[in-house]
């Protein structure tokens, strides 16, 4: 069973930066997962934020970059805001299948 | 103003069906590939299935947890997309979002629509 691995957890100083990384269980992440990122706040449907990779969405703030970084998928936020708090979750593509990320619950602090 | 406004949630007794629904409107429904994608109370987000354009071939992939019990359709006639569960478990129980995963539209999501299976 594949298995899509991130940081349960991280905390950032506002104003600060951080990386978020999305690991496989069956190897190096490429940009032939798609990697796509997503941000989901209590309550809230979750909202795309980075796909294929590096591409963002019109509604993407600048502010939210997507890599590829040391064989994993990479979501840095730069100059982070309170609203910023929240969970995020990265999606590889499997050749016939879409796998999520466990999640980072990203507190701002 | 894209939108997917999912429906047909509620509560039901396991061993049951139901059928979910999500209407689209905003953009060219019948050019769009399609996703399923769930959350239980409390869990993160599992992606469920998707089903491509027809001009794409019109293929439908789903996640192994679900192969079997879940059939995913449109109508591209209503700009609609659905989702078909049959014998319902108790851990089915989740909030359900449809949303434009890949292809040209990739990105938009509905709100969600709460299944609730319990006896």
């Amino acid at each position: 069973q594949t298995v899509v691995t991130q940081e349960p957890s991280l905390t950032v100083s506002p104003g600060g930066t951080v990386t978020l990384t999305c690991g496989s269980s069956t190897g190096a992440v490429t940009s032939g997962y798609y990697p796509n990122w997503f941000q989901q706040k209590p309550g809230q449907a979750p909202r795309a934020l980075i796909y294929s990779t590096s591409n963002t969405h019109s509604w993407t703030p600048a502010r939210f970059s997507g890599s590829l970084l040391g064989g994993k998928a990479a979501l840095t936020l730069s100059g982070v805001q309170p609203e910023d708090e929240a969970d995020y979750y990265c999606l590889l593509y499997y050749g016939g299948a879409w796998v999520f990320g466990g999640g980072t619950k990203l507190t701002v602090l | 103003e894209v939108q997917l406004v999912e429906s047909g949630g509620g509560l039901v007794k396991p061993g049951g069906s139901l059928r979910l629904s999500c209407a689209a409107s905003g953009f060219t429904f019948s050019n769009a590939w399609m996703s399923w994608v769930r959350q239980a109370p409390g869990k993160g987000l599992e992606w469920v299935g998707r089903i491509k354009s027809k001009t794409d071939g019109g293929t439908i992939e789903y996640a192994a947890p679900v192969r079997g019990r879940f059939t995913i359709s449109r109508d591209d006639s209503k700009n609609t997309l659905y989702l078909q569960i049959n014998s319902l478990k108790i851990e089915d129980t989740a909030i359900y979002y449809c949303t434009t995963l890949g292809g040209s539209y990739t990105g938009y999501w509905g709100q969600g629509t709460l299944l609730t299976v319990s006896s």
